[in-house]
């Protein structure tokens, strides 16, 4: 049974980077049928999807238009896991943040959540 | 605004069935799987429904998607009170070139 075990700070100034972890058991992050994603919801976006990590004959990353030059999804083979870095928040990036497993390679849902963490952009 | 549209709210007696619709467009779920999720109050969301109507394991048969052209609908039949959560569905979206959520549907047992 894959378990997704997400670590954070709840706390984040204007203008500072968030780093998020998400550490993997009962999978791994090097799976080539799998990606591995993150997904924010907040009451005034919804549930809002980030982008992924995921290996087939080389290590991709792939980001929402939204986001995309904003924030890293990286993986980390040596302990099994992956991140997720967002430089210069702001307030709109208050949000409860998950990690989660796609198993389709390539059809996008997601069976596997972590537990979420409630991210708070404030001075 | 999500792409995918939603009711904000439906309910119904315990032991009735009840649907949830979701429509979209012909770039996200006129021409991909269609996924809705349950989330429980301060809980992660749950994947109930996958690749349009299946089921993954350990979900209850109560539980039923369907799909036609660009719109799906999740059926819950045999009403409980712990169904009562918020569903979304969710499908990728060939212009936007992202995933896309609904709004969420908030149900309520009467």
């Amino acid at each position: 049974q894959v378990q997704l075990q997400q670590s954070g700070p709840g706390l984040v100034k204007p203008s500072q980077t968030l780093s998020l972890t998400c550490a993997i058991s009962g999978d791994s992050v090097s799976s080539k049928n799998a990606a591995w994603n993150w997904i924010r919801q907040s009451p005034s976006r919804g549930l809002e999807w980030l982008g992924r990590t995921y290996l087939r004959s080389k290590w991709y990353s792939d980001y929402a238009v939204s986001v995309k030059g904003r924030i890293t999804i990286n993986p980390d083979t040596s302990k099994n896991h992956f991140s997720l870095q967002r430089n210069s928040v702001t307030p709109e990036d208050t949000a409860v943040y998950y990690c989660a497993r796609d198993p389709s390679s390539g059809w996008y849902w997601f069976d596997s959540w972590g537990q979420g963490i409630l991210v708070t952009v404030s001075s | 605004q999500s792409v995918l549209t939603q009711p904000p709210s439906v309910s119904e007696a315990p032991g009735q069935r009840v649907a949830i619709s979701c429509s979209g467009g012909s770039s996200n779920i006129g021409d991909n799987v269609v996924n809705w999720y349950q989330q429980l109050p301060g809980k992660a969301p749950k994947l109930l429904i996958y690749y349009d109507n299946l089921l993954p394991s350990g979900v209850s048969d109560r539980f039923s998607g369907s799909k036609s052209g660009t719109s799906a609908s999740l059926a819950i039949s045999g009403l409980q009170s712990e169904d009562e959560a918020d569903y979304y569905c969710e499908a990728w979206d060939d212009s936007l070139n992202t995933v896309v959520f609904g709004g969420g549907t908030k149900l309520t047992v009467l």
